[in-house]
């Protein structure tokens, strides 16, 4: 079964400081891959996607992604944090029936 | 545009009532799912739709049940509500999966 699993429940960055957010997937086929953001009390909007071609995915405010096969990862990337940046963050994979499985979430704090 | 709309926003219940959570998109989209979140799980999937007149289980659907009588609407129902159904449920919609997922802006349950 395909799966994701995102290392790091919390990560705090400075402000200007690069983020990186990792996640890891298991699958025995070609994934398409996904992050999310999830804004506090608010539901979750797609970051960034990668399905097939370029491996590297550039994403909305500046976030990145890169699908490395070898090491079957695909963690966010952004050069430089933003107060604004504080939330959570989803990796999710999709499964049969066009389901999103999801990672368990990694809360970005963002400090002065 | 509206989206994905789920109503109420918040809702407590005690232990035994029932409820149901309303979900709507307009965007015509074959594809409906229902999550439920809880701290440091991620997002869980309690059931999905791949058109009108269809349903199928996901990974947690004991205690809820669904329906699917128009593209549009898709709610979910809680039957003998118990204290481990306390979440935050999202609603969301895809037209193919590939091109992500549309949320809603979720309800908070508590069951007392």
């Amino acid at each position: 079964a395909q799966s994701v699993t995102q290392l790091g429940s919390h990560v705090s960055v400075s402000e200007g400081a690069l983020v990186l957010l990792r996640c890891n997937y298991s699958s025995s086929v070609p994934p398409y891959l996904f992050w999310y953001v999830q804004y506090p009390n608010q539901g979750l909007q797609l970051l960034l996607k990668y399905t097939t071609g370029a491996t590297l995915v550039k994403g909305i405010n500046g976030f990145e992604a890169e699908f490395k096969k070898s090491e079957t990862s695909f963690h966010l990337t952004k050069p430089s944090a933003h107060m604004s940046d504080a939330a959570e963050y989803f990796c999710a994979v999709i499964t049969g029936g066009n389901k999103l499985t999801f990672g368990t979430g990694t809360q970005l704090k963002v400090e002065l | 545009n509206a989206g994905v709309t789920q109503t109420p926003k918040f809702r407590i219940l005690k232990i035994g009532q029932s409820m149901t959570l309303q979900c709507t998109q307009d965007m015509n989209h074959n594809y409906m799912y229902w999550y439920r979140q809880d701290p440091g799980m991620g997002l869980k999937l309690i059931y999905y739709s791949v058109g009108a007149g269809i349903t199928d289980k996901g990974e947690v659907p004991n205690g809820y049940n669904v329906s699917r009588s128009t593209t549009e609407d898709f709610p979910l129902r809680l039957e003998l509500a118990a204290p481990s159904q306390t979440s935050v449920y999202f609603c969301a919609s895809t037209a193919t999966g590939f091109d992500g997922y549309t949320f809603g802006s979720g309800t908070r349950l508590t069951v007392v």
